[in-house]
């Protein structure tokens, strides 16, 4: 099965810095990566997400990126603000078939200091 | 209305006990997944259905037993949980099938302590 592995587990930056978090995909079959927020007690939010027949997204102050060939993808965060913290997952799925597994990286835990 | 709701919110058992989590949607989905989330890790698949159909049973152990009526609800039966099962179970959708754009939505989860 697909195995997705996300760095770092934490990280911190300042206020108005941007933050990069990486992920890795096992799984050359898998076409869907979502990235998602989740608050403390709250429930997972997608925030942006990314298919294979693109190389780069872009919403506002967040980007995503996927390099198919190295089978890595990554989330951008320009002029972070204190209320991006949160634990950020990122996740790879096959879209489009019956099989509708996705797997989760472990998660990184974002802190923006104001 | 974009939304997946589950009840309850918070849920204290023991291990003797048989109750129910509910899931719902109302988007036209045809997938519905449970996941586990314990503390500080990310959600872990327990079970896809896709058209009302078990699709993925990721060898969940069987005093978790899922059911979906019709393509607007899912539930979970717990029965003889263990203390170790206490955690956050996440109910979420998608289009489903062959469509393609699978994007999952949560719910708010059911907070669940087993003593």
């Amino acid at each position: 099965g697909e195995n997705v592995e996300q760095h770092p587990s934490t990280l911190s930056v300042q206020e108005g810095d941007s933050a990069v978090i990486k992920c890795t995909y096992s799984d050359s079959a898998s076409n869907y990566f979502p990235w998602y927020k989740q608050e403390l007690g709250k429930r997972p939010q997608l925030i942006i997400d990314i298919r294979s027949n693109v190389g780069e997204k872009k919403d506002q102050r967040i980007a995503v990126t996927l390099n198919k060939t190295a089978k890595h993808f990554s989330l951008h965060i320009t002029e972070t603000q204190p209320e991006d913290s949160a634990v950020y997952f990122c996740a790879a799925s096959i879209s489009g078939s019956n099989n509708n597994d996705m797997r989760f990286g472990a998660g990184t835990r974002l802190t923006v200091k104001p | 209305d974009t939304e997946v709701t589950q009840t309850p919110k918070h849920l204290v058992m023991g291990m003797t006990n048989k109750k129910s989590l509910k899931c719902e949607q109302h988007m036209g989905h045809r997938a519905m997944y449970w996941y586990k989330q314990k503390a500080k890790k990310p959600p872990e698949l327990m079970f896809v259905y896709s058209y009302e159909k078990l699709s993925i049973n990721e060898s969940v152990p069987s005093r978790f037993s899922p059911e979906c009526p019709n393509s607007s609800l899912l539930n979970l039966h717990l029965h003889a949980l263990q203390p170790e099962d206490s955690a956050l179970y996440l109910c979420a959708s998608s289009r489903g099938g062959l469509a393609g754009t699978d994007t999952q939505y949560f719910g708010p989860g059911t907070r669940l302590t087993v003593l």
